[in-house]
């Protein structure tokens, strides 16, 4: 699995845009970016996750690149709830949860 | 629908000791895996289970073992305790086995003193 890398912590004023970078160079062909959060006490949840075109929900976006080196993770109105670890993982569809995790990006939300 | 329950949702054991966690997937869920998750390496997996059959393992001793039952329960024994194995255990759970459809519970914080 691509090795991902996110900067340790971020803040984000409530009600505006989070924007949470991820670098994933050695990414192949038939690997997905996934991104999940960690609530502080909860176990992971899943946001989103993309191979090449850009993906929305009701949660989030995901924006990545063209060369697919790396990728953003957009909550368009962030919330004190969005307090949380947001982990950015690149891996094959189907590789039966052995997600290799990283140390994510603590997302501080302030009033 | 009910989510994944995890039980107990806190241990805390004496060196040499097992343990015994138990991991209850979303109804009709055939895949549960278990992840270990401290400070220090952070979210690391143990194992994958689907339909009573192991098919994915982590790098960890054999100390760390599963089972999955018919129900789909499953559980997770870890034997011979060390200080290093206090962590978060936590599970989760899919219909196939997929990060796209992962439900996790809550954990059991496992206290080894």
């Amino acid at each position: 699995d691509a090795k991902t890398t996110q900067p340790p912590s971020m803040d984000c004023a409530e009600g505006r845009a989070a924007n949470l970078p991820c670098n994933h160079s050695t990414i192949s062909g038939n690997e997905y970016v996934y991104w999940y959060r960690q609530i502080h006490s909860q176990g992971p949840q899943y946001i989103i996750h993309g191979l090449k075109n850009n993906e929305t929900n009701e949660m989030a976006s995901l924006i990545i690149t063209e060369d697919r080196k790396s990728s953003t993770l957009i909550l368009p109105h962030a919330t004190l709830r969005d307090t949380a670890v947001y982990y950015c993982i690149a891996s094959p569809i189907n590789s039966n949860y052995q997600l290799i995790w990283g140390a994510g990006t603590k997302l501080i939300i302030k009033p | 629908k009910a989510g994944v329950t995890q039980t107990p949702r806190y241990l805390i054991k004496t060196r040499g000791q097992q343990v015994t966690l138990s991991c209850s997937p979303i109804s009709g869920h055939r895949s549960v895996s278990w992840y270990q998750q401290t400070p220090g390496q952070g979210l690391q997996f143990l194992f994958e289970y689907f339909s009573e059959t192991q098919r994915n393992k982590g790098n960890f001793p054999g100390r760390f073992s599963g089972r999955q039952f018919s129900n789909s329960r499953s559980e997770m024994n870890v034997s011979t305790l060390e200080l290093g194995d206090s962590a978060l255990y936590l599970c989760a759970s899919s219909s196939q086995g997929a990060p796209t459809e992962a439900f996790f519970g809550q954990g059991t914080r496992l206290t080894v003193v």
